[in-house]
């Protein structure tokens, strides 16, 4: 089966601009994640969702990073006015429930280059 | 503080010599402890996690709690083994370390 699949695979946009980053995760999976991976840094954690949810937003860096999983499936990473130290790649995964047990598997990501 | 430290950026290895990544945590409770990989151009897999206590690929690697580590060993390395490597603990989130990457060489 598929898996998790995010677009666009890279995205430039200019500093001050407002970008959508896109996340599909597997069929059947209620938990979906977000990351954000800067050159040289293991994957840092932004926010995950249990159904339509958001059950924690902890990672979020600031009120410019907002996330969305209006339907329980897909969901959005929303940047308002980017900012140059948003360049990184973008990760999504999902797992079929939260919780330590539940495989987490991950997406491709999508490289972020804010100019 | 959670946290994980994997002190070794790059670790070169020949082929057919013994593998060991370091891995060190700082968590208070009982942590899972896993171990991705991400190969060059693939999207970041897991490789393995300490409660399966199994071995994927020729990998192990043991939990001690007394020096909060968890390193991966192999004892003979592979060319293919190349790639890079997070160590990880969750509860919900997964917080990653930095990664090292493994090179072999031939």
């Amino acid at each position: 089966g598929a898996g998790v699949s995010q677009t666009p695979s890279n995205k430039v946009t200019e500093k001050g601009k407002y970008v959508e980053l896109r996340c599909d995760p597997i069929s059947g999976h209620t938990a979906l994640y977000w990351y954000r991976q800067s050159l040289g840094q293991g994957p840092e954690f932004l926010i995950y969702f249990q159904g339509t949810g958001a059950a924690d937003d902890s990672g979020l860096p600031n009120d410019r990073f907002f996330a969305v999983r209006p339907e329980g499936s897909v969901s959005t990473l929303k940047i308002q006015r980017t900012e140059r130290g948003d360049s990184a790649v973008y990760l999504c995964a999902s797992s079929l429930t939260a919780g330590a047990y539940n495989e987490q598997f991950f997406g491709p990501g999508t490289r972020l280059t804010v100019l | 503080a959670q946290r994980v430290t994997q002190p070794e950026k790059l670790l070169s290895v020949f082929k057919g010599a013994p593998v060991e990544l370091k891995c060190n945590y700082s968590y208070s409770g009982s942590p899972e402890l896993f171990w991705y990989v991400q190969y060059s151009r693939q999207r970041l897999q897991l490789l393995l996690r300490h409660i399966s206590r199994e071995s994927i690929k020729g990998f192990t690697a043991d939990l001690n709690k007394g020096e909060t580590s968890f390193h991966l060993k192999k004892p003979f390395a592979q060319e293919e083994d190349s790639a890079m490597y997070y160590c990880a603990l969750r509860d919900d989130k997964i917080i990653f370390g930095k990664g090292t990457r493994l090179h072999i060489l031939p």
